[in-house]
């Protein structure tokens, strides 16, 4: 069954720290996408990134940055040098891509704020 | 701006009432996704859409139902409303993949 795991509820770090948002997938498919989306306080869902499973270069952009590795299946996201502006709650998804669908399959989300 | 647009923004209702949340996806975009986000089930997959077929269901009740139109836009119809559905419901659409989400449409039921 597909599953995704988002273990810490709340996090909450003063101005620039460092942060990483951990997310443990489960999935039996070979073929399948992971996502990170943000939800800042105004409500709305806003994507991220989007990575298939074939792809396990780290990433970076900007601030942002994650590291998928499939020996754990886990797809963490970290925010280097954190601001204010990053408070919100984030998600992570997955989706299948071997289906005839790809609905997102999301974790619980964290809750993370940055204290000035 | 996802390029997703969602109306009503919020809607206030009783309890055994139907509403219907409507939703425009991206120019060019053929799927629509259904979302619900509660306190106690957190982001849940409703429905989808491709083209105007049904493509896949979620957890989604029978006082629930979906379509998608000729133009693509997509409803939502809720019936026989309970305070338990009170919750923020996400439209979503995408092209390669990439799963773009209007700014959700917030239900409170009274």
């Amino acid at each position: 069954a597909q599953k995704v795991t988002q273990a810490q509820t709340e996090i909450s770090v003063v101005e620039k720290e460092d942060v990483t948002l951990d997310c443990v997938y489960e999935t039996r498919d070979t073929t399948y996408y992971l996502f990170w989306y943000k939800q800042p306080p105004s409500g709305e869902l806003v994507f991220l990134i989007r990575r298939n499973s074939f792809d396990e270069q780290n990433e970076i952009s900007g601030r942002y940055s994650w590291n998928f590795q499939k020996s754990t299946s886990s797809f963490n996201f970290t925010i280097t040098a954190s601001q204010v502006v990053d408070s919100a709650v984030y998600f992570c998804a997955l989706s299948e891509a071997r289906r005839n669908t790809d609905k997102l399959i999301f974790g619980t989300g964290t809750r993370l704020q940055v204290f000035p | 701006d996802s390029g997703v647009t969602q109306t009503p923004k919020h809607l206030i209702t009783a309890t055994g009432q139907r509403v219907t949340l409507r939703c425009s996806p991206r120019s060019g975009d053929l799927s629509v996704y259904w979302y619900q986000q509660s306190l106690d089930q957190g982001l849940q997959f409703l429905i989808q859409y491709y083209n105007g077929e049904e493509r896949a269901k979620g957890n989604i009740l029978e006082r629930f139902s979906a379509q998608q139109f000729p133009d693509l836009h997509s409803e939502l119809n809720l019936s026989s409303l309970e305070l338990g559905d009170s919750a923020l419901y996400f439209c979503a659409s995408s092209g390669l993949n990439e799963q773009f989400f209007g700014p959700g449409t917030r239900l409170t039921v009274l």
